[in-house]
């Protein structure tokens, strides 16, 4: 089945304590992107990738770091956390970019205390 | 920077009617257009991807237009049913950027 697949889906963790959001998809897609939502402000992007070792800024990306070493991956890090980065996150990929159709992750919920 | 918004950000409707949901756009500069739904607590699932060369696109009981020129595009559903329920999203790609800009949803309610 084509699909993105996120984890953990539910994390609680402390500030400071560094983690990692993994993303991965079976499409061969090469565009992939992180996005956060909150409520009030909607869908706000991290990071995105056009290609393997390719990443780029979206609108939002302080406090927060990205991988690309393989295709079918897209891991989101944390590297010391705050909680003003308690938020819905998702992870998205298309086959070429931005234009094509988008297919999201089911969604990771953090909680930073 | 691109602005997008819908109206109205909630909505309730009795099973059966039709309905229209709003999205309107800043900056007419776009490449397309993207409806996606959202269920509570699970991602984002596209809807309808109209081309900025186009006015509409059809998938089964949904319709979406787009009129760039006026930086608007209205997602219409027919003979609406509870299993509509959901958020729904409406996301711009402008032809200078590598992002999606997305409204912040209209909440769907449809009652039986």
């Amino acid at each position: 089945e084509a699909q993105v697949t996120q984890n953990p889906r539910y994390l609680i963790t402390v500030t400071g304590k560094k983690l990692t959001v993994t993303c991965s998809q079976n499409m061969n897609h090469e565009y992939m992107s992180w996005y956060r939502q909150d409520p009030g402000l909607g869908l706000r992007q991290i990071y995105y990738s056009m290609n393997v070792e390719v990443t780029d800024k979206g609108d939002v990306p302080e406090g927060y770091k990205v991988s690309r070493k393989e295709k079918r991956n897209f891991p989101l890090i944390l590297e010391s956390p705050s909680p003003n980065q308690t938020s819905l996150y998702f992870c998205a990929s298309s086959l070429r970019g931005p234009t094509d159709t988008q297919y999201f992750g089911p969604g990771t919920r953090l909680t930073v205390l | 920077k691109q602005e997008v918004t819908q109206i109205p950000a909630a909505l309730s409707v009795p099973e059966g009617e039709n309905l229209v949901l709003n999205c309107s756009f800043t900056d007419s500069a776009i490449y397309n257009l993207q409806w996606f739904r959202q269920d509570p607590g699970k991602g984002l699932t596209s809807l309808l991807l109209i081309q900025s060369s186009q006015r509409e696109q059809t998938s089964g009981r949904l319709n979406a237009s787009l009129d760039k020129s006026s930086g608007r595009s209205t997602l219409y559903i027919a003979a609406s049913q509870p299993g509509d329920s959901a958020t729904y999203l409406c996301a711009v790609t402008s032809n200078s950027g590598y992002a999606l800009n997305f409204g912040k949803g209209t909440s769907l309610l449809v009652t039986p």
